[in-house]
């Protein structure tokens, strides 16, 4: 089952611009992570967010949780031609601490 | 360290055929997670370990599947009698200890089932 669902499914920018995802869910969670994935390769971990914090930065990305929505939204700044990748948010239900719920993905394009 | 390695990175099978993955964990990392991936999805979880033990598995996993992860090291992932219905990505990945969410994933096995 999938418990994220991201918005949109597919985004296309021009080098420079910021490029932003959004993330809902279903249930009440301990925390919300996102993931990259480029094509045809494993997934990596990009931030993750706990239920207590509204707002998260790590270099070029800035993550905003809001749990009365129970939406997220990932912004990448100043994106490059690199960024261009899927991402993925990923959820862990309220009574578990290892099963992670995915949503289907945003797919990111940069054109140069 | 190297990563979470995964074995083999593409496999094509015929139907009925039995296939087997390999994951190595990050050395240190006692727990270990296989999920399926298909085009254009996020990834399924399938099943978990805790060091040797099989946590959970998904309740949606036929029992063609099978994990196991003796000494709590590599793990392996077998499907028997395959489907066509099994061709996806499987994914490995693992993680530090209880609290530490952050998953560290392996490149993947592209299963084929012709």
């Amino acid at each position: 089952s999938q418990q994220g669902e991201e918005d949109p499914q597919a985004l296309s920018i021009q080098e420079g611009e910021n490029a932003t995802m959004n993330c809902s869910y279903k249930t009440s969670i301990n925390n919300l992570q996102w993931y990259r994935q480029n094509s045809g390769r494993g997934l990596v971990h990009l931030i993750l967010i706990r239920s207590n914090e509204r707002e998260k930065h790590s270099g070029r990305l800035r993550v905003t949780l809001d749990t009365s929505k129970k939406s997220s939204s990932l912004l990448i700044t100043a994106s490059r031609a690199a960024d261009t990748a899927s991402y993925f948010c990923a959820t862990d239900e309220w009574d578990s601490n290892y099963q992670l719920i995915w949503g289907a993905g945003t797919k990111l394009i940069i054109k140069p | 360290d190297t990563g979470v390695s995964q074995d083999p990175r593409h496999k094509i099978t015929k139907r009925g055929q039995n296939v087997t993955f390999r994951c190595d964990p990050i050395s240190e990392h006692n727990r270990l997670y296989w999920y399926r991936q298909t085009l254009g999805q996020g990834p399924e979880f399938l099943t978990y370990f805790q060091n040797e033990a099989q946590l959970e598995k998904s309740r949606l996993l036929s029992d063609r599947f099978s994990a196991e992860r003796p000494k709590g090291s590599f793990s392996t992932l077998e499907i028997q009698r395959t489907e066509q219905g099994d061709s996806a990505m499987y994914l490995c990945a693992s993680s530090l200890q209880e609290g530490d969410e952050k998953l560290f994933f392996g490149s993947g096995t592209q299963l084929s089932v012709l």
